[in-house]
């Protein structure tokens, strides 16, 4: 049973738009969320997180926003630039178990100069 | 080194055979996790340690699969009778402490390849 899920594999986005890649989980018990980068060859880069007490949580051009009635939270990226292309993760941890990351699929993101 | 170091970046091997993955996490990081990617999937725990005790290894698919960690630092994930689904790239990361884990240092990972 997947928990935490990426439903699309991939987007591309013209370079100084917005990129808005979206997570789902089923899980209520979940208490924090993340999202990691990932270029080809390296480890997984962590980018941003909220805690569930929160809905908005913003960094430079990255903005994460959770909606816990939906379990849904999505990543904004604005502008997107053309570095920013990599497979980007959504993960969650909590529900009684700090150790232990709930990672979705991943969507590969494209930004075209 | 300032990262998580992983070793061997690569490895290849014939199915049956035992394969050993290295891990050195970050100076001064209590807790130790690894993970299991494979093509097209997001990383998939596997188990973690706080310190030299496997805290969790619920993620262990079977018991092929072992981690060790005797002095608390580097681990080592170890892999017995290796088949050719066991092909993925396995990542380790580090944290301070376990209550940290969402502040984890991913390594690169070590590519494994069971033909």
């Amino acid at each position: 049973d997947q928990q935490v899920k990426q439903n699309s594999p991939s987007l591309s986005v013209q370079e100084g738009r917005i990129s808005i890649l979206n997570c789902d989980y089923t899980n209520s018990m979940f208490d924090y969320f993340l999202w990691y980068k990932k270029y080809p060859a390296e480890g997984p880069t962590f980018l941003i997180s909220i805690s569930s007490i929160k809905d908005k949580n913003e960094d430079g051009r990255f903005t994460v926003f959770l909606n816990k009635s939906a379990k849904h939270l999505s990543l904004h990226i604005v502008p997107s630039q053309p570095g920013d292309s990599a497979v980007y993760f959504c993960a969650a941890s909590g529900s009684g178990n700090t150790g232990k990351l709930i990672f979705g699929q991943g969507t590969t993101l494209q930004v075209k100069p | 080194g300032a990262g998580v170091s992983q070793t061997p970046s690569n490895k290849v091997t014939e199915k049956g055979k035992y394969v050993e993955l290295r891990c050195d996490p970050i100076s001064g990081h209590t807790a130790l996790y690894w993970y299991r990617q494979s093509l097209g999937q997001g990383p998939e725990f596997l188990i973690y340690f706080q310190g030299t005790g496997a805290a969790d290894d619920s993620g262990l698919p079977n018991d092929r699969f072992f981690a060790v960690r005797p002095e608390g630092s580097v681990s080592t994930l170890k892999i017995q009778r290796t088949e050719r689904g066991d092909s993925a790239v396995y990542l380790c990361a580090s944290s301070l402490t376990v209550d940290s884990v969402t502040e984890a240092f991913f390594g690169q990972g070590t590519r494994l390849t069971v033909v």
